[in-house]
């Protein structure tokens, strides 16, 4: 059981727009930690996506988008891409754990 | 280009012990932490232990504390993971990764390949 809690898929077609969350609790998001989105294509490392709740590395394109709110928060990709089909993961810190917490990953499918 | 690569990785039995490497290249290795991050088959991420640039600070997950040490030679942009009592738990891709932070929140900015231990008799 993740400290973070993310639906196990999400689907899209081509050229859609996806939301994936990101839930958390007054020890971690609701603190005010900030969340980190990574993405996991098949067989591949992880790579850096969202950091900082909004920001994008370079190289990352401006139709993904990160936000926060509450004790949630949510990646958000528009103008879906076969390319996109790959494995999110939401992180951030928990202050009574006093340690990096993931969420469990979510699963996204291009139709 | 960041470059982060791992090796080491192998079979081991229970009980056993294993280390792994993280060569570093394309960024000023002894001016950032570095991480190992875990990912078991078919699972999700687990941090696994932390270094400061400089070395002098380590931290580490509970289900590893006491058994696995991490260090790092920053003449040799070099990240290491010593994992001793080994058990069936700990098998999983390992990862290297290098830490960046906004205020004092961190994110793991570049990752490694990832090497597979596997822990089975």
């Amino acid at each position: 059981q993740s400290v973070l809690t993310q639906p196990p898929s999400v689907s899209g077609a081509p050229g859609q727009r996806v939301i994936i969350s990101c839930t958390g609790s007054s020890s971690n998001i609701g603190a005010g930690y900030d969340v980190h989105w990574y993405q996991q294509p098949p067989g591949t490392a992880p790579k850096l996506l969202i950091y900082g709740d909004t920001n994008r590395p370079s190289g990352v394109p401006d139709r993904i988008s990160g936000s926060k709110s509450g004790t949630s928060a949510s990646l958000a990709i528009t103008g879906l891409q076969a390319e996109d089909e790959a494995d999110y993961y939401c992180q951030s810190y928990d202050r009574s754990l006093s340690v990096v917490v993931f969420g469990g990953g979510t699963k996204l499918t291009v139709l | 280009e960041v470059q982060l690569v791992e090796s080491g990785g192998g079979l081991v039995k229970p009980g056993g012990s294993l280390r792994l490497s993280c060569a570093a290249s394309g960024f000023s290795f002894r001016s950032y932490s570095m991480n190992w991050v875990r990912q078991p088959p078919g699972k999700g991420l687990e941090w696994v232990a932390s270094i400061f640039s400089t070395g002098s600070y380590t931290f580490y997950a509970d289900s590893v504390k006491g058994r696995f040490t991490i260090s790092r030679d920053n003449a040799k942009s070099s990240l290491y993971l010593q994992m001793n009592s080994l058990r069936a738990a700990d098998t999983a891709v390992y990862y290297c990764a290098s830490e960046n932070c906004t205020n004092s929140d961190c994110f793991y900015e570049s990752w490694g390949q990832g090497t597979l231990v596997t822990v089975s008799s």
